[in-house]
């Protein structure tokens, strides 16, 4: 079946950058851009960007260009985010994008920004 | 306007029809389809309905959907305790040339 499946809870400093893996399974992984998006602590969800794995072409929202990254390994996708402060305190998801619904999520990985 | 809005708390009794409502613009809802997502407590979101008011394999149809202009509701009839959750609309925005989740309503099972 689908699945993506992220990495583990991060805690990190202001400052240092944190890098969030999303390893795909179950279908062909070039078919599907993967989004990203955020839920800080009590608040609703929030767009990241997306990346097309056919190709490696990215998009990002605005308040996050030039301070996140989206990249891939064959089906293993990645998210890192620099310069973090504590506003990046968040459950961050990947999704597959499936017409333009996210029809398949990960689990969710917890980063922490603390001094 | 590029911000989805909406109310934050609906409630009802078990076996009632809820609807939950979520407003757009002309750059968001006004030009492309609408998904909806449920969040459980404590877990990831999962795709409730897609393109204005296709259910996934698996939804069932208590959940509908229906989309008019700049805007678009959920309705879940006949209200179960499992349905208490947090519920989003979600769709492209051409001025933001992103994704935008509607603020979020919280479904409340009396």
């Amino acid at each position: 079946q689908v699945q993506l499946v992220q990495s583990g809870a991060e805690v990190k400093k202001p400052g240092a950058s944190v890098k969030v893996s999303c390893k795909t399974s179950g279908y062909n992984f070039i078919g599907y851009h993967i989004n990203w998006a955020r839920q800080a602590p009590g608040q609703g969800l929030e767009w990241v960007g997306w990346i097309n794995p056919n190709g490696g072409g990215t998009n990002y929202a605005q308040k996050f260009q030039g301070r996140v990254a989206l990249t891939m390994d064959t089906s293993i996708f990645y998210m890192e985010v620099n310069r973090l402060t504590s506003d990046d305190t968040a459950v961050y998801y990947c999704g597959r994008d499936n017409n333009d619904a996210m029809d398949v999520w990960g689990q969710g990985t917890t980063v922490t920004v603390s001094s | 306007q590029s911000v989805l809005t909406q109310p934050p708390s609906a409630s009802g009794t078990p076996g009632q029809r809820v609807t939950v409502s979520c407003s757009g613009g002309s750059s968001n809802i006004g030009s492309y389809t609408v998904n909806w997502y449920r969040q459980l407590p404590g877990t990831a979101p999962k795709l409730l309905i897609y393109n204005n008011n296709q259910r996934p394999s698996g939804v069932p149809d208590r959940f509908s959907a229906s989309k008019s202009a700049t805007s678009a509701s959920l309705a879940i009839s006949g209200l179960q305790s499992e349905d208490e959750a947090d519920y989003y609309c979600s769709t492209w925005d051409d001025s933001l040339n992103g994704y935008l989740f509607g603020t979020g309503t919280k479904v409340n099972v009396l």
